[in-house]
């Protein structure tokens, strides 16, 4: 089974610039959850949703966006890149209820210049 | 003060040896704890799970204490392999959905 799989694993931006993320979770996973992960730290919770609506906002500004789609995959956009959006963009999986442990794509490495 | 505070280390370990850390949480209602493990520029992978009456894992042990609002993570018999970052992660509570609040790790380096 595939696990869940985030493209594309690397992308270079330019300050200013917008970028959009995509994440597919594990086949009859319903939730998917955001997180970024500034080199050093841990990961910082973004956004979730559960059968298609927002359950979930991190203390992100508004720059920062999500959907997903009918088939329970999830696209982050990020608009007017900064220096600081650098970082490590993942994308987590579960079943459903918060007692089940996550499982994390590989992440999508975000570099802006 | 942060929600999550782990050590960052690192801890040395000889292997072989036994490694112990811990992780505080400041939210008292605070549901469900985790540990998982990142290795270098990988994505975090769930460890282990940590029960209130404290779990086991073949080599790790994971505690919760509530009344002092940590938990712990407790490694036997390092192996060369358990080199990683190890994460604290908690769910704050049944309000706070299923967001997952992370600590900033603590690295373990284990020699030979």
């Amino acid at each position: 089974d595939a696990g869940v799989t985030q493209s594309p694993t690397h992308l270079i931006k330019t300050r200013g610039q917008q970028v959009t993320l995509r994440c597919s979770p594990i086949s009859g996973h319903k939730s998917v959850s955001w997180y970024q992960q500034v080199l050093g730290q841990g990961p910082q919770f973004i956004f979730q949703y559960y059968e298609k609506e927002e359950r979930g906002r991190g203390n992100f500004p508004d720059r920062f966006s999500a959907r997903q789609f009918p088939n329970y995959s999830s696209e982050l956009n990020v608009n007017a890149l900064l220096l600081g959006d650098s970082a490590l963009y993942l994308c987590a999986s579960s079943l459903q209820g918060y007692n089940y442990g996550y499982t994390f794509g590989s992440g999508t490495r975000l570099t802006v210049v | 003060r942060k929600e999550v505070e782990q050590d960052p280390g690192p801890f040395n370990v000889p292997e072989g040896a036994t490694v112990a850390f811990n992780c505080t949480y400041s939210n008292s209602a605070s549901q469900s704890f985790f540990w998982y493990r990142q290795d270098c520029r990988k994505e975090p992978k769930l460890l282990m799970s940590v029960y209130s009456s404290g779990n086991e894992d073949g080599r790790f042990t994971a505690q919760l204490n509530r009344a002092s609002q940590y938990i712990s993570l407790l490694i036997r018999d390092s192996k060369l392999s358990d080199s990683a970052t190890y994460l604290c992660v908690v769910i704050p509570s049944k309000a706070a959905g299923n967001k997952l609040t992370f600590g900033g790790g603590t690295r373990v380096l284990v020699k030979p």
